[in-house]
């Protein structure tokens, strides 16, 4: 079975300045999807970004990139110039490769931007 | 394009009550799946649909069960409530068969236990 951690539960950065968010996953599967959500207080859950294990580039969406290092089962998103419309909670997401698109979950992290 | 659309929005019920909650997929999106969030478990999946056919199911119980229909709009449906069956209720859609990945949410049915 497949595991996500997330192990900052909360943080809080000015607004402009860089944050990384921290993910650690373990499988056993070579191919497979991770994601990162953002949930803001409205609640929709909306995705971020999207890495593919077979890539070793890591994905980058404008300001928005992640750190994949598939050895060490690690997968950090860095948002830089962070906003405040950035407040939210962030959720570290798996999804193996074949088969049902079945999303496994981190806790999270509560991210807010403060003024 | 309109998006995922969940119904109800907000809903109580009281213990051993039933609850049936819709879900309208993103057109052309042919596989919905289900999620469960609650403060304590997190997001925890419940079942997957594709083609009117259940494809994978989440560790809960008989309780919890769901259907596609040919439009591919789904329908779960949790019988005799417990209270810790209150939580928010996402479904999600995506396109593709295989694991693209790439899956769109609702905004989520908030159940209410009494």
């Amino acid at each position: 079975a497949q595991t996500v951690t997330q192990s900052q539960p909360e943080m809080s950065v000015q607004e402009a300045e860089t944050v990384t968010l921290s993910c650690t996953y373990d499988t056993s599967e070579n191919n497979y999807y991770l994601f990162w959500y953002k949930q803001p207080p409205s609640r929709q859950m909306i995705l971020v970004i999207r890495q593919e294990a077979y890539k070793q580039q890591n994905a980058t969406e404008n300001r928005f990139s992640v750190n994949f290092q598939k050895a060490a089962k690690s997968f950090s998103l860095k948002i830089s110039d962070s906003q405040l419309g950035d407040t939210a909670m962030y959720f570290c997401a798996f999804m193996k490769s074949q088969g049902a698109q079945k999303l496994v979950f981190g806790q999270g992290t509560r991210l807010t931007i403060n003024p | 394009k309109a998006g995922v659309t969940q119904t109800p929005r907000y809903l109580i019920k009281t213990r051993g009550q039933q609850v049936t909650l819709s879900c309208s997929p993103i057109s052309g999106h042919r596989s919905v799946s289900w999620y469960q969030q609650t403060p304590g478990q997190g997001l925890q999946f419940l079942f997957e649909y594709f083609s009117e056919t259940q494809r994978n199911k989440g560790n809960f119980p008989g309780r919890f069960s769901g259907r596609q229909f040919s439009n591919s709009r789904s329908e779960m449906n949790v019988s005799t409530l417990e209270l810790g069956d209150s939580a928010l209720y996402l479904c999600a859609s995506s396109l593709a068969a295989g694991g693209t990945g790439e899956l769109f949410f609702g905004e989520g049915s908030r159940l209410t236990v009494l």
